[in-house]
């Protein structure tokens, strides 16, 4: 079955532990992004990437950091978490970035 | 950057009714405008986009409208049904890679 894949699906972590949010597609997708979701905000992008070893930052993305060593993962990284960084994250993949695939959500909670 | 609002927030129809999205955006060199709908728990899915080379596209029961000299969009449900209780989000680009997305309407169908 085709899909994107985010583990953990909900986490509770406290101020300043690095944690790291795994994305995976089986779709052979090259293009590749993360969101943040917040009411009365939308979705916010984090960052982006086109291809392999290829990222960019997108409307967000202070206090995280991404890699894309392979084409099929694109984990998403908090290094020093903090509260405001709590919130609903998806992860998206696409042939063209016209179409963005979605992954099922990480509730994210920092305390 | 792209600024993208989104009108009304809440959305209440009765079935069978139609219900009618508004979207505005900021950036005149827009050219590409998807249209989300998610569901409660899930990812956002894309349902229909428009390109500005076309005023219209419909699917089935739904349709979008671009205005480019007014710089707004609309996407339009005809016949509600409950299944389309859901929430729908809009979101312009200018090069498909980094999407800017509108709050969100929260539209329930009545039965």
């Amino acid at each position: 079955e085709a899909q994107v894949t985010q583990n953990p699906r909900y986490l509770i972590t406290v101020t300043g532990k690095k944690l790291t949010v795994t994305c995976s597609q089986n779709m052979n997708h090259e293009y590749m992004s993360w969101y943040r979701q917040d009411p009365g905000l939308g979705l916010r992008q984090i960052y982006y990437s086109m291809n392999v070893e290829v990222t960019d930052k997108g409307d967000v993305p202070e206090g995280y950091k991404v890699s894309r060593k392979e084409k099929r993962n694109f984990p998403l990284i908090l290094e020093s978490p903090s509260p405001n960084q709590t919130s609903l994250y998806f992860c998206a993949s696409s042939p063209t970035a016209a179409e963005q695939f979605f992954g099922p959500g990480t509730r994210l909670t920092v305390l | 950057g792209e600024n993208v609002e989104q009108h009304p927030s809440t959305l209440s129809v009765q079935e069978g009714d139609s219900a009618v999205i508004k979207c505005t955006y900021s950036d005149s060199a827009s050219n590409y405008f998807p249209w989300y709908k998610q569901e409660l728990g899930k990812g956002p899915q894309l349902i229909i986009d428009i390109r500005s080379n076309v005023g219209e596209k419909k699917d089935q029961r739904i349709a979008v409208t671009l205005n480019k000299t007014a710089k707004h969009f609309s996407l339009h449900i005809t016949e509600t049904q409950p299944e389309d209780s859901a929430v729908y989000f809009c979101a312009a680009t200018t090069n498909d890679y980094k999407l800017s997305f509108g709050a969100g309407t929260t539209v329930t169908v009545r039965a």
